[in-house]
């Protein structure tokens, strides 16, 4: 079964600094996707970003880019130029290709620090 | 834009009480899907919907049962609440199953459950 971690329950930043999040996963399959979500104190989930396993480029999404290690199964979040609105609970995720298993890991807490 | 509409937002139940928690979407999408979420635990999948008149078992499905009500709705019943359910549910959907290729899965805002 897949499985997702995600080491640091809790991490702050100051405003206008980067951040790393880290993610790591673990399946056999060859081809998946990954994706951040965010969830802010309004519990809404939102789709940050989304990487597909068979593209080498790493995704990007203005201040958001990820650092996807396929041979590692890792999958960081890297957050440019903090801001505070970027305060909120981060999940990575793993989908397989045809959907078949959905899995979350437990969250990282971000704080963004004035 | 409504995207994705949780009925209640907060709800506290006794012990062996039901209800029905209610999910609709107004972005014409086929698939539908209810998890819970609980600390450190992150998202878990009780059930899930990939069309119309389709309804599977997800990671966490016992204690709970699911109606696709139509195209648009899609709810979720406790049918005797135990402690164990509090958490706080999430309904998603997308437009093909488990939001692939360029359609991704859009979140409710979520549906805090306690249970004394």
């Amino acid at each position: 079964a897949q499985t997702v971690t995600q080491s640091q329950p809790e991490m702050s930043v100051q405003e206008a600094e980067t951040v790393t999040l880290s993610c790591t996963y673990d399946t056999s399959e060859s081809n998946y996707y990954l994706f951040w979500y965010k969830q802010p104190p309004s519990r809404q989930m939102i789709l940050v970003i989304r990487q597909e396993a068979y593209k080498q480029q790493n995704a990007t999404e203005n201040r958001f880019s990820v650092n996807f290690q396929k041979a590692a199964k890792s999958f960081s979040l890297k957050i440019s130029d903090s801001q505070l609105g970027d305060t909120a609970m981060y999940f990575c995720a793993f989908m397989s290709l045809y959907g078949q298993n959905f899995v979350f890991g437990p969250g990282t807490r971000l704080s963004v620090l004035p | 834009n409504a995207g994705v509409t949780q009925t209640p937002k907060f709800q506290v139940l006794k012990t062996g009480q039901s209800m029905t928690l209610q999910c609709a979407q107004d972005m014409n999408h086929n698939s539908m899907y209810w998890y819970r979420q609980d600390p450190g635990m992150g998202l878990r999948l009780i059930y899930y919907s990939a069309s119309e008149g389709t309804t599977d078992k997800g990671e966490v499905p016992n204690g709970y049962n699911v109606s696709r009500l139509n195209k648009r709705e899609f709810s979720l019943r406790l049918e005797s609440a135990a402690p164990s359910q509090t958490s706080v549910y999430f309904c998603a959907s997308s437009a093909d199953p488990w939001g692939t290729g360029n359609q991704p899965q859009h979140f409710g805002d979520g549906t805090r459950l306690s249970i004394l």
